[in-house]
């Protein structure tokens, strides 16, 4: 069955960088979009990017444009969502899932990631 | 782009039946049929319910069901449960950036 599995929680300090991966199985990795959405504490839901993993055509919520970089390695089936200039309110769980015609069945666990001094 | 609309929050008594708006426009849930609800838990990922405006996936309960009049997409859950209670968040394509916007989510309450 699928599967959608996330790396671990990471702490960073403002100004630093924070890249959370995501590797898939149980599909053919290059058929289905993957996107990453946040979601801070007590907050909702807020879409960043996906990446056509065959593509890798790329697009980005304006917000995060310039901070952010979705990747992806065929060979491993991961995908990549890298952010950049971290502040405070970067502090969430990054969720990815996998996009079937607009909506996700599919969800990695998330990571959690907390961006303090 | 900008959150698609929700109530904070609604809330009703076991065995009632409860509605939950989501308000767009033509660039997003006026437009297009790619509307998705999805209900979360605390500390777990999301759970699609609907898709497609009104499909419930394999495994959804007959109890909810989904709609769109116009910009506005509505999520009905009929016959309240206890394990009804909690956050649900709409989601639409958005042709503004070829991408997709969520709701700012609404805590269902069941009293």
């Amino acid at each position: 069955q699928v599967h959608l599995v996330q790396s671990g929680a990471e702490v960073r300090k403002p100004g630093a960088s924070v890249k959370v991966s995501c590797t898939a199985s149980g599909y053919t990795f290059t058929t289905y979009y993957i996107h990453w959405v946040r979601q801070a504490p007590g907050q909702g839901l807020e879409w960043m990017g996906m990446i056509n993993p065959s593509g890798p055509r790329t697009i980005y919520a304006q917000k995060f444009q310039g901070r952010v970089t979705i990747t992806r390695d065929t060979s491993t089936s991961t995908v990549y969502m890298e952010l950049t200039s971290l502040r405070s309110e970067d502090t969430a769980v990054y969720y990815c899932a996998r996009d079937s015609s607009g909506w996700f069945v599919f969800w990695g666990q998330g990571t959690l990631v907390t961006v303090a001094s | 782009q900008s959150a698609l609309t929700q109530p904070a929050s609604v809330s009703g008594s076991p065995g009632q039946s409860t509605t939950i708006s989501c308000a767009g426009t033509s660039s997003d849930v006026g437009g297009y049929k790619y509307v998705s609800w999805y209900q979360q838990h605390p500390g777990m990922a999301p759970k699609l319910i609907i898709y497609d405006v009104n499909n419930r996936p394999p495994g959804i309960s007959y109890r909810f069901s989904g709609s769109k009049s116009g910009n506005t997409a509505s999520l009905t859950i009929s016959g309240l449960q206890s394990e009804d209670e909690a956050d649900y968040y709409c989601s639409s394509y958005t042709s503004s950036s070829a991408s997709v916007v969520f709701g700012g989510g609404t805590k269902l309450t069941v009293l």
